[in-house]
């Protein structure tokens, strides 16, 4: 099974509240990214866990924090949800952090924050 | 930093006809990045459709190929006859061998009609 999947695939936030997005994966990578996506951009890497090792961004570092409790499970929180983080977020994962690794991504969080 | 640009979309072509996205990248750290191409079908998550780790060679997957082109630093995808099941959002991207990161463009959809 190659799936990494998303829940929710629709959230709904308030600014000002948290926002906590989960992925799982059970390939036993270890390697888990978050991006995140909006319309006619990129998407842009906020943080990778290779192994129990967070790796965040330096221009989104406090803005996103993450866990991952065990090697299948990643999580994604807002601590204050603000209308710029209205957008897709894509969790992806690889067997390793290697560049030439292929990742495989689930299919998406959308967040509307209002 | 790294970057990548792609053809802007959306791109219509129709069923049986040629298909060029083009692709150029730049890589400000290193002089051989890896090179990837994605594809996103409606409601899945991204998926490798090919990549090319050597500068020169070409890859193919699924009818589609791509060049490695250091001199121009491209990597176009080319597809001689498309289908209506080829409709997708088409992301290449560059690997870069010393931060251990993906750097995606912006993404082109293309639309294939009967």
């Amino acid at each position: 099974d190659t799936t990494v999947k998303q829940n929710p695939r629709y959230k709904l936030a308030r600014v000002g509240k948290p926002v906590n997005l989960i992925c799982s994966q059970t390939m036993n990578h270890d390697t888990m990214y978050w991006y995140q996506k909006k319309p006619n951009q990129a998407p842009k890497l906020l943080l990778f866990y290779y192994d129990k090792i967070l790796n965040r961004e330096a221009d989104t570092f406090e803005k996103f924090q993450s866990s991952r409790p065990n090697n299948s499970f990643c999580s994604l929180y807002i601590g204050s949800a603000g209308l710029e983080y209205s957008a897709m977020y894509l969790c992806a994962s690889s067997r390793d952090v290697a560049y030439y690794a292929e990742q495989f991504f689930g299919p998406g969080t959308r967040l509307t924050v209002l | 930093g790294d970057s990548v640009t792609q053809t802007e979309g959306p791109v219509t072509v129709s069923e049986s006809e040629s298909l060029i996205i083009n692709c150029t990248y730049s890589a400000t750290s290193i002089a051989y990045p890896n090179l990837f191409w994605y594809v996103r079908y409606p409601g899945e998550g991204l998926q490798l459709l090919l990549k090319v780790i050597t500068a020169g060679q070409k890859g193919s997957s699924r009818g589609f190929e791509a060049t490695y082109n250091k001199e121009t630093t491209s990597f176009h995808l080319q597809k001689a006859s498309v289908q209506e099941s080829d409709s997708a959002v088409y992301y290449c991207a560059l690997g870069n061998t010393g931060n251990y990161k993906y750097v995606f463009g912006a993404g082109t959809r293309l639309k294939v009609i009967a």
